[in-house]
């Protein structure tokens, strides 16, 4: 079944305790992104990556990272998180970025005491 | 800057009613547009898209959405809406930068 998994689904962690949200995708796609979705501001993305380390920052990019070390699979870094970073998260992917047909993950709920 | 609208935050509509969304974007070039949904607890979902030809598009669950160029506009149109469209509908629209934009959604609410 194609479809792109995101882990964890939920997570409560602390000021500055370093976090990864893990992406993957089956379906053999170029295009990843990261969005994070908060009341009444819609859809932000973070970064993007075209391809294989390929990389690049989308709206909110301050306090993230990303790497694109294998096709399949596209993890968000959380370096230092802090509670502005509490959040829903989603993973995306798509075969093409022209194309503009993004399959999301389920989303991950991160929340930053 | 170009950008994405969508200038409807929250929608309220009685069921059968008709349902028009509005989204603009800024930009001159050729672009694709998209719109996607998504309902309460899950992810987004593709609801239709706009390549080229017919600048009036179907999508599933009896939507449609319409392409007009000189108005930089793609609206989402439903002729009778159902509870079951609940839900938050987002404008995407790909054409500079390489990359996908997304309006900041509208909430659409239902009441049976």
């Amino acid at each position: 079944e194609a479809q792109v998994t995101q882990n964890p689904r939920y997570l409560i962690t602390v000021t500055g305790k370093k976090l990864t949200v893990t992406c993957s995708q089956n379906m053999n796609h170029e295009y990843m992104s990261w969005y994070r979705q908060d009341p009444g501001l819609g859809l932000r993305q973070i970064y993007y990556s075209m391809n294989v380390e390929v990389t690049d920052k989308g709206d909110v990019p301050e306090g993230y990272k990303v790497s694109r070390k294998e096709k399949r699979n596209f993890p968000l870094i959380l370096e230092s998180p802090s509670p502005n970073q509490t959040s829903l998260y989603f993973c995306a992917s798509s075969r093409t970025v022209g194309t503009g047909e993004l399959f999301f993950g389920e989303g991950s709920r991160l929340t930053v005491l | 800057a170009q950008s994405v609208s969508q200038h409807n935050h929250h929608v309220i509509l009685s069921e059968a009613a008709s349902l028009e969304l509005g989204c603009n974007y800024s930009y001159g070039g050729t672009v694709n547009l998209f719109w996607y949904v998504q309902y309460p607890g899950q992810h987004l979902q593709l609801l239709l898209k706009y390549f080229s030809g017919d600048p009036l598009v179907k999508g599933i669950k009896g939507f449609e959405a319409e392409f007009i160029k000189s108005k930089f506009s793609f609206n989402l149109r439903k002729p009778s809406v159902q509870w079951s469209d609940t839900a938050e509908y987002f404008c995407a629209v790909n054409g500079w930068a390489n990359n996908l934009f997304f309006g900041t959604g509208t909430r659409l609410t239902v009441i049976p």
